[in-house]
């Protein structure tokens, strides 16, 4: 089974409007945590967002925020007022069990999503 | 800080032949490097997880003799392609991680590897 499933292929924003990329996962472990990166076309993987799951509060950087709901075990992208330069691949990724261990923990990507935000 | 340098950018290599590519942490001691590699429009795959001084993991399906992982310091790792074939042409990009408590993985540039 998937362990992260991103089920839009590609999404059009228009600029300065928000957008919501979606995430959802499935694991048994009770100690996880979620990411957000972006790759834009030069290949470069950029972390934006992470969410752990014992955190009560939604995660917040910037324009973006993490809309975790544990309970439905989804963890959508929150992109707020939209740039060009926001346009890129956007991938949500889970790394299982504890963020204290010393070795490990290897993440697990989604598929992916195309963002293109239009002026 | 947290930086971590892929080299080459690109490389163009025969068939059959063997290329090597480094991945270093410029500003902090990397306990654990992962390698993974993308083909066009698709997601990151995990190749192998490699521990200063000690042998890689490699995740299942991928040739542990093919893709050769050292890491024999706490700032370099290598990954060598050997007798490479057209077919592992790919981008192939690492990351980091501390040994400290950060839950972040960082990650390099990324290698074009083409192979005609």
């Amino acid at each position: 089974a998937q362990k992260i499933t991103q089920t839009q292929p590609g999404m059009f924003v228009q600029e300065k409007e928000a957008v919501t990329l979606d995430c959802t996962y499935d694991t048994s472990d009770p100690s996880y945590g979620l990411f957000w990166y972006k790759q834009p076309s030069s290949g470069e993987m950029i972390f934006l967002i992470y969410q752990g799951s014992y955190d009560q509060q939604n995660a917040t950087e910037g324009r973006y925020s993490l809309n975790f709901q544990k309970a439905r075990k989804s963890a959508n992208l929150v992109i707020s007022a939209s740039q060009l330069g926001d346009s890129a691949m956007y991938f949500c990724a889970m790394r299982e069990g504890s963020e204290v261990q010393e070795y490990g923990n290897k993440l697990v990507f989604g598929a992916g999503t195309i963002l293109r935000v239009k002026s | 800080g947290a930086v971590v340098s892929q080299h080459p950018s690109r490389v163009i290599c025969k068939s059959g032949t063997s290329v090597k590519i480094e991945c270093r942490s410029l500003d902090f001691q990397a306990t654990t490097m992962f390698w993974y590699r993308q083909f066009p429009k698709q997601s990151l795959m995990l190749m192998a997880t490699s521990n200063e001084g000690s042998k890689a993991t490699y995740e299942q399906g991928v040739e542990k003799d093919k893709f050769l992982i050292n890491h024999a310091s706490l700032t370099l790792s290598t990954l060598t392609v050997t007798s490479a074939h057209p077919e592992d042409s790919s981008f192939y990009i690492c990351s980091a991680r501390g040994g400290d408590t950060t839950y972040e993985q960082y990650f390099g540039p990324g290698t074009r590897l083409t192979v005609t």
